[in-house]
């Protein structure tokens, strides 16, 4: 069982390129998300799939682009890239967040570094 | 939409003491998790913990959810507890995690 699996781990793009974050998990979960951290911000939500074929925004989409056309996998888009997006991009997988009970949890990726020059 | 706000910001201690650490939310919540990340950016859940206390070893946690907080308990600190602690809740719709911004502990031996 590998949970939530993410690639690359680091990377280094220039501004206006464009790139995917992949993100994959084994558990059947149909929740999935993307956040970016900043310091001193926490985490934010970026884009987020409650099942395959279903995508919404989160608090800050903008620049960023998914899809969900399975269950397993749940790519993060970046169609030009800009300084103000170098950032850790973390992939996250539960059950739907409103059935998280105890012993459900939700399960991250380990990050991806990501750096716009 | 839900705010949740974390104190202190920053924590330094020294090994063997203990540090409490307070998330508040805005709203009332059925779910409030708290997370910690370690030095190399892994993401751990430690307790879901939407009311009542919990205990797990050295940490406990425990949240009055009728007064919107929850209050994470590490005693007999250790350099492995460094990192950065949040708090997440569900948002009303259910569809995401709201995290406070978290609360950096610095353990030195």
């Amino acid at each position: 069982n590998a949970g939530v699996t993410q690639t690359p781990k680091f990377q280094v793009l220039k501004t206006g390129q464009s790139m995917t974050l992949q993100c994959a998990q084994d558990m059947n979960h149909e929740y999935m998300s993307w956040y970016r951290q900043d310091p001193g911000m926490g985490l934010r939500l970026i884009h987020y799939s409650v099942g395959a074929g279903i995508t919404d925004q989160g608090e800050v989409p903008n620049g960023y682009n998914v899809s969900r056309s399975t269950t397993e996998d749940f790519p993060l888009r970046l169609l030009s890239a800009a300084p103000s997006q170098t950032s850790v991009y973390f992939c996250a997988s539960s059950y739907l967040p409103g059935q998280i009970i105890s012993g459900n949890t939700i399960y991250f990726g380990e990050g991806s570094w990501l750096t716009v020059v | 939409g839900i705010q949740v706000e974390q104190s202190p910001p920053d924590l330094i201690l020294q090994e063997g003491a203990n540090s409490t650490l307070r998330c508040n939310f805005s709203d009332s919540v059925n779910n409030l998790q708290w997370f910690h990340q370690n030095p190399w950016g892994q993401l751990i859940n430690l307790f879901y913990i939407p009311s009542g206390t919990k205990q797990n070893g050295r940490l406990s946690a425990t949240t009055v959810a009728t007064e919107r907080y929850s209050l994470l308990y590490i005693s007999s600190s250790q350099t492995t507890d460094s990192g950065v602690y949040f708090c997440a809740v569900v948002n009303q719709a259910g569809t995401a995690l709201i995290f406070g911004k978290g609360t950096t502990l610095s353990v030195s031996s």
